[in-house]
Order: C-alpha cells, then structure tokens, then sequence
C-alpha cells in the first residue's frame, strides 16, 4: 500500500458525460500528479500540482481539467467523455517538487466511457 | 522524438533464476530514473531508483544499473520469485519537465514455475 488513495476504483458513464476523480496523497506530501494509463498510449502525465497551485501540464485534454484543495486532495474532472478517454487514471505523489523526488502511486480509477 | 524504449516487450525466466530488464533512454539530460512494477489491476509500485550521479544501485534482490554513455538504464532481479510477475516500467525525470515522469512502455515479466 503507498498510502495514496483514489476514489472510485471503477466508473463506467456514457459519452457526453461528466466525471470527478478523486485522489488523496500520502500524509506530508505536497505534489499530486495526475496520469492516464491506455492500452495504445502507456502511461501518459497529464498534469502536476504542488501545495494547492498547478505546476505544469502534459498531455492533459481541455475537456479535463484538475484543482488541489487546501487539504491537500486532488480531483480530476473530465467532462464531454468520449469512449477514447477510457482509460486507468492514476495518481501519484511527493514530497515536493525538486529533482529526483520518488513519485508513489495509487491503485487508480477505471474509467469506462461506453 | 525522444522517448524512453524497453527493448523486450515480454521476458519469461524460470523461478530461481536471474531476471534482466532493459530500458533505453534518448535524453542524455536525464538526471534521475525509476523503476516501476505494476501488477494486474494495480498502480504502479515504486521498486528503486538512481540519480545520474551514480552507476549502480541495490536494494533488496534489485540492481539498477546506468550506463549513461549508451543511455541504458538495466533491473536485475536475484532469485526470480512468482510474485515478480507483473509488468515493469523504467521512467525517466527530465530537467525542464516539471518533474513529470516520462514512461516506457513497459516489459511483461513472467515467471515461470
């Protein structure tokens, strides 16, 4: 267990549809990230927020969209789905965010968009 | 464009065995590497990690090697065991990204009885 939580651990919607992923990071931790795991693409990043504030973005869709609450939580929004977003979504992370800080994962969402 | 490659799709050893796995890497500015383990239906599990300050580094049954000369990062497993099985992924930290990690696309590790 890496102490990263996520909820829920399966979602299935319809297209057109709007979802919110949540994730809890491990106690002290500050950085959240947010990747996409498809069968064609692998694990994708898709966004990284440090203390409440976004730090930088990946191949993050303008459908989708994050925030990082005070508490530190995450949640991770994806709206107007299309059955291509169906994917595993996990979270991960760290302590801070300099170099070589060790990213821990939790056990994901799986999304299907049918 | 630059990317991190695993060599072998798939790997089978047999239990008891020695287990190799390969990851190429294209940036030579790379400056910090991972190794992951995923498990059917599971996140990935963070196995060890190196800087690029250092060529080698243990931990318990895994060795990671970094030859960054030829920018090949390596996993040994000792003693193979079946709950090695999974899949195994190398990540990469580039400077300038943020700190996001940037993924291979993964090797299947099966272990054989």
């Amino acid at each position: 267990d890496s102490g990263v939580t996520q909820t829920p651990k399966h979602l299935i919607t319809a297209t057109g549809q709007r979802v919110t992923l949540r994730c809890s990071p491990r106690s002290g931790d500050l950085s959240v990230y947010w990747y996409q795991q498809s069968l064609d693409q692998g694990l994708q990043f898709l966004i990284h927020y440090y203390n409440g504030e976004e730090r930088a973005k990946g191949n993050i869709l303008e459908r989708f969209s994050a925030q990082q609450f005070p508490d530190l939580h995450s949640e991770l929004n994806l709206s107007s789905l299309e059955l291509g977003d169906s994917a595993l979504y996990f979270c991960a992370s760290s302590v801070g965010q300099g170099a070589g800080e060790t990213q821990y994962f939790g056990p994901g969402t799986r999304l299907l968009v049918l | 464009g630059e990317s991190v490659g695993l060599h072998l799709p798939t790997l089978s050893v047999q239990e008891g065995d020695n287990s190799i796995i390969n990851c190429a890497y294209s940036n030579s500015a790379s400056d910090y590497f991972i190794w992951y383990k995923q498990e059917s239906g599971k996140g990935p599990q963070f196995i060890i990690d190196i800087r690029s300050n250092m060529d080698k580094r243990q931990g318990q049954r895994v060795t990671v090697l970094l030859n960054k000369t030829v920018k090949h990062l390596s996993l040994q497993i000792a003693a193979t065991q079946p709950g090695d099985s999974a899949v195994y992924f190398c990540a990469e930290n580039r400077p300038g990204s943020a700190r996001q990690l940037t993924f291979g696309s993964g090797t299947q590790l099966t272990v054989l009885p």
